[in-house]
């Protein structure tokens, strides 16, 4: 596996359900990201990690857990969700230097919450 | 505080016609700007990038984007559209927030190439 992976890559879930996505990134990197796409929106930053270390939660309800075990992994855990959380979940990862910036994605998570 | 801003939505160009796509930021400092290209189901593949030096940078797929700090501006453009070029394009500012680095993005511009 190169770059970013993302499992599972199409997700249907009911409301009361519990379930998690998953991103391994095989860059080398120490920071990862996840961000949540939805249609007729801007891409929304959810959480940061660097160097495993939770550093952004942009008021992200507490229905969407954030978990990064070690800086390859990266888990979204899922409950309770709601019918507009519906969209598509993208993990990046990045490289944190003093003045580097570009982030590498996953091919996202399409998540459908019925 | 920093931002993108993409004014164009959506834009139809006709197969090997050239295309210009525009991007404005506001960022108090040297900037560092990125151009994204995402195809319909897929994630962000990053295109080209701008830190310093050479204002008209080079990406893949045959793309270049110049940085004019005049106008704030980072137009991506390509002298010759093929149909799979067909995707949306996301302009973005790197940014520091709270001890790490983020990356601001445009709303993006869906590119639609007629036959």
């Amino acid at each position: 596996e190169t770059g970013v992976t993302q499992t599972p890559r199409h997700l249907v879930m009911g409301m009361t359900n519990k379930k998690s996505l998953k991103c391994e990134q095989h860059l080398g990197h120490n920071a990862m990201y996840w961000y949540k796409q939805s249609a007729k929106k801007p891409l929304e930053l959810m959480f940061v990690y660097n160097f495993k270390e939770q550093t952004e939660n942009n008021s992200v309800p507490s229905r969407f857990s954030p978990e990064c075990p070690n800086s390859s992994h990266l888990f979204l855990h899922l409950h309770t969700l709601q019918p507009e959380d519906s969209a598509l979940y993208l993990c990046a990862s990045s490289q944190v230097l003093a003045d580097t910036y570009e982030q590498y994605f996953g091919p996202g998570t399409r998540l459908t919450v019925t | 505080a920093q931002s993108v801003t993409q004014p164009d939505i959506h834009i139809t160009v006709s197969e090997g016609a050239s295309l210009e796509l525009r991007c404005n930021y506001s960022y108090g400092a040297t900037p560092y700007l990125f151009w994204y290209v995402q195809s319909p189901g897929q994630g962000l593949q990053l295109l080209l990038k701008y830190f310093s030096g050479d204002t008209l940078v080079q990406g893949i797929k045959g793309f270049e984007a110049e940085f004019k700090r005049s106008q704030s501006s980072f137009n991506l453009r390509k002298p010759s559209v093929h149909w799979s070029d067909a995707a949306e394009y996301f302009c973005a500012v790197g940014a520091k927030s709270g001890g790490y680095n983020k990356l601001i993005f445009g709303a993006g511009t869906r590119l639609a190439v007629h036959p």
